[in-house]
């Protein structure tokens, strides 16, 4: 079965220090997202993207934050400068039609020390 | 703010009962309901989504929906320790391609 790969599985970072999140969503997809999920909190919409632009965002996804789609199989989620309230659980999504039907990908560890 | 309310749980039903799920939400113009499965330290999977009023069917698992009250269930027949999971409910409004997570409710199916 299709699946959305994300790498790493776990990034530790210093506080301030730029990250990048991987993810290769299902090759037919496309509409992609980013979510994230605090340790023990809801999960949280951060932004969405199709046809190579952000569609919607949340009040979340500030300047601190940027994604892309650089070579037609990956899409980033860059943090310029992270903090400590960044350590999350940030999920990769993909789906064919709109919101219907999210494929997740297993998730990257954010910890921010 | 739309607000999608679950009930954190834990609920905890034995082994070949049925798990009764329950999600309420704040926006009169929603239009898609999703519900999906989140094993701890995993990432959400979805069972199920329903649009219309009434039961949607899918092997052991039924969402019902019911618009005027501004709520949407999950019911799990034949519970399975396997089942033992977070649930999540999720909105869509139809001013948005995104929807909206509760917070999930921990469900314990025991031996």
């Amino acid at each position: 079965e299709p699946e959305v790969t994300q790498t790493p599985s776990h990034q530790v970072t210093q506080m301030g220090q730029e990250v990048i999140l991987r993810c290769v969503p299902i090759s037919n997809h496309l509409y992609f997202y980013w979510y994230r999920q605090i340790l023990g909190q809801k999960v949280e919409f951060l932004v969405s993207f199709y046809n190579n632009e952000i569609s919607e965002k949340s009040e979340i996804f500030d300047d601190q934050f940027s994604v892309e789609r650089p070579d037609g199989s990956n899409f980033t989620l860059k943090i310029r400068s992270t903090k400590l309230e960044d350590s999350a659980m940030y999920f990769c999504a993909s789906s064919d039609r709109g919101a219907l039907g999210y494929t997740f990908g297993s998730g990257t560890r954010l910890t921010v020390v | 703010q739309k607000e999608v309310e679950q009930n954190s749980g834990p609920l905890s039903v034995p082994e070949g009962a049925i798990a009764s799920l329950n999600c309420t939400y704040s926006d009169r113009g929603s239009q898609s309901f999703f519900w999906y499965r989140q094993y701890s330290g995993k990432s959400p999977e979805l069972i199920m989504f329903i649009y219309s009023n009434g039961d949607k069917e899918d092997g052991r698992f039924t969402a019902q929906l019911n618009k005027a009250s501004q709520y949407v269930s999950l019911l799990i027949r034949d519970s399975q320790p396997s089942d033992s999971a977070t649930y999540l409910c999720a909105v869509k409004s139809g001013g948005s391609y995104i929807p909206t997570f509760g917070r999930g409710t921990s469900l314990i199916v025991h031996p």
